[in-house]
């Protein structure tokens, strides 16, 4: 069993939709959750990062944490095609040797 | 204020040879991490250096090395280079390099081995 999934999509939305993207996790020590947005051919960018359960807002992006059901998520409102790229979740703990874990990435596309 | 940079942007080698792929840290970070991105997967961890010591190591091979420097830039080094070592090699750098320190990464060497 892998220590992140995610669903890889492809997803394809129109513009202004609301999208809901999502990893579940094993690890229950994982303790700092992260989605990073990767454009094609280029470097991950950090968007969120959260360390409790809960919900945290940024602008049109609401990174969603619960720990009992060891799933996070992130919603992106009023999407938009800038926002067609593909979408990282990334976990952490202290007891993993500082490395990151990251989901296999979710590709959106949003068609104007 | 420049981001995390790397070199080269694409390379391409033939199996059985080496590479090495290079790194500069954002000012002030201590903390170097290296990833491996296959095509269509997410980054898997193969190093993280701190203050020149190697802190932790993933599941890789003895083939792949790396080393920090005194002014915190990384070199990771392939030997024996294999088919299934193409992929985009990412650099993270993180102001301590902790469980909770957020990593900001580069925008990674395309490697191809012909």
């Amino acid at each position: 069993q892998k220590e992140v999934e995610q669903d890889p999509g492809p997803l394809s939305v129109p513009e202004g939709a609301i999208v809901s993207l999502n990893c579940t996790y094993s690890n229950s020590a994982f303790q700092y959750f992260m989605w990073y947005r990767q454009y094609s051919r280029k470097g991950p960018e950090l968007l969120m990062y959260t360390y409790s359960s809960g919900n945290k807002e940024d602008g049109r992006f609401t990174a969603q944490v619960d720990k009992s059901s060891k799933y996070i998520s992130l919603f992106i409102r009023d999407s938009q095609p800038s926002d067609s790229a593909t979408y990282l979740c990334a976990m952490s703990a202290w007891n993993t040797g500082n490395q990151f874990y990251f989901g296999t990435g979710t590709s959106l596309t949003v068609i104007p | 204020d420049a981001g995390v940079t790397q070199s080269p942007t694409h390379l391409i080698k033939t199996r059985g040879q080496h590479v090495t792929l290079r790194c500069s840290p954002i000012s002030g970070h201590k903390s170097v991490s290296w990833y491996q991105q296959v095509l269509g997967q997410g980054p898997q961890f193969i190093f993280q250096y701190y203050e020149k010591e190697e802190r932790g190591r993933g599941n890789f091979p003895d083939r792949f090395s790396a080393r920090q420097f005194p002014n915190y830039s990384s070199e990771l080094n392939v030997n024996a280079l294999l088919l299934g070592d193409s992929a985009l090699y990412l650099c993270a750098s993180s102001l301590l390099g902790g469980s909770t320190d957020t990593q900001y990464f580069g925008p990674g060497t395309r490697l191809t081995v012909l």
